[in-house]
């Protein structure tokens, strides 16, 4: 059935280093990608997405790529701050329905002051 | 925070019970889906609701069903729970694909 893996599942960076969090997926008609920010207790939060027609997305110190070709999409966060801190969840939507997604497992952030 | 709101915040339940969760989506938003976060685990797609009709299920036996109302409003519900279906149940609405959640509903089963 469709997947998407994560990794790391943990990461640990000193503010005001970047972070790279990595995502691939089976589904080869997935057409969006959304990223999740979770802080401890609350809802999950979007923060950023792209859908395969883009190759590169960017607001602000958040980006993130898409290789098709590889199955492969990537959140970078520049300049980390210690409020980035939270775990993050990458999706890929099934079956080409934006609608419906699949969920990593998570990557737990911690960016130390 | 988004517009979408769910009830009750906290359940707690024996199992064998039945559940029913709500949902009121975002103004405008006439996409319901359901999801199930275990604890340290993604959410996981339930199913979702376009106009009142099921578009879409993920890998859920039957006694999880749903129902989305003409407000577009939504219904997750569970029958004979299992000690497995403690989770945070999460819906998330949206209009041209992007999906908005609301807080969850933490349902404890013993």
């Amino acid at each position: 059935g469709e997947n998407v893996e994560q990794h790391p599942s943990t990461l640990s960076v000193q503010e005001g280093d970047s972070a790279v969090i990595k995502c691939t997926y089976s589904d080869s008609a997935s057409n969006y990608f959304p990223w999740y920010k979770q802080e401890l207790g609350k809802r999950p939060q979007l923060i950023i997405d792209i859908r395969s027609n883009v190759g590169e997305k960017k607001d602000q110190r958040i980006a993130v790529t898409l290789n098709k070709t590889a199955k492969h999409f990537s959140l970078h966060i520049t300049e980390t701050q210690p409020e980035d801190s939270a775990v993050y969840f990458c999706a890929a939507s099934i079956k080409g329905s934006q609608g419906n997604l699949i969920f990593g497992k998570g990557t737990k952030l911690s960016v130390k002051p | 925070e988004t517009g979408v709101t769910q009830s009750p915040t906290h359940l707690i339940k024996t199992r064998g019970q039945q559940v029913t969760l709500r949902c009121s989506s975002q103004s405008g938003h006439n996409t319901v889906s359901w999801y199930q976060q275990a604890l340290g685990q993604g959410p996981q797609f339930i199913f979702q609701y376009y106009r009142e009709e099921e578009n879409g299920r993920g890998n859920f036996p039957p006694r999880f069903s749903g129902l989305q109302f003409p407000n577009y409003s939504s219904e997750l519900n569970v029958n004979a729970l299992e000690l497995d279906d403690s989770a945070l149940y999460l819906c998330a609405s949206s209009l041209l694909g992007e999906q908005f959640f609301g807080p969850g509903t933490r349902l404890t089963v013993l």
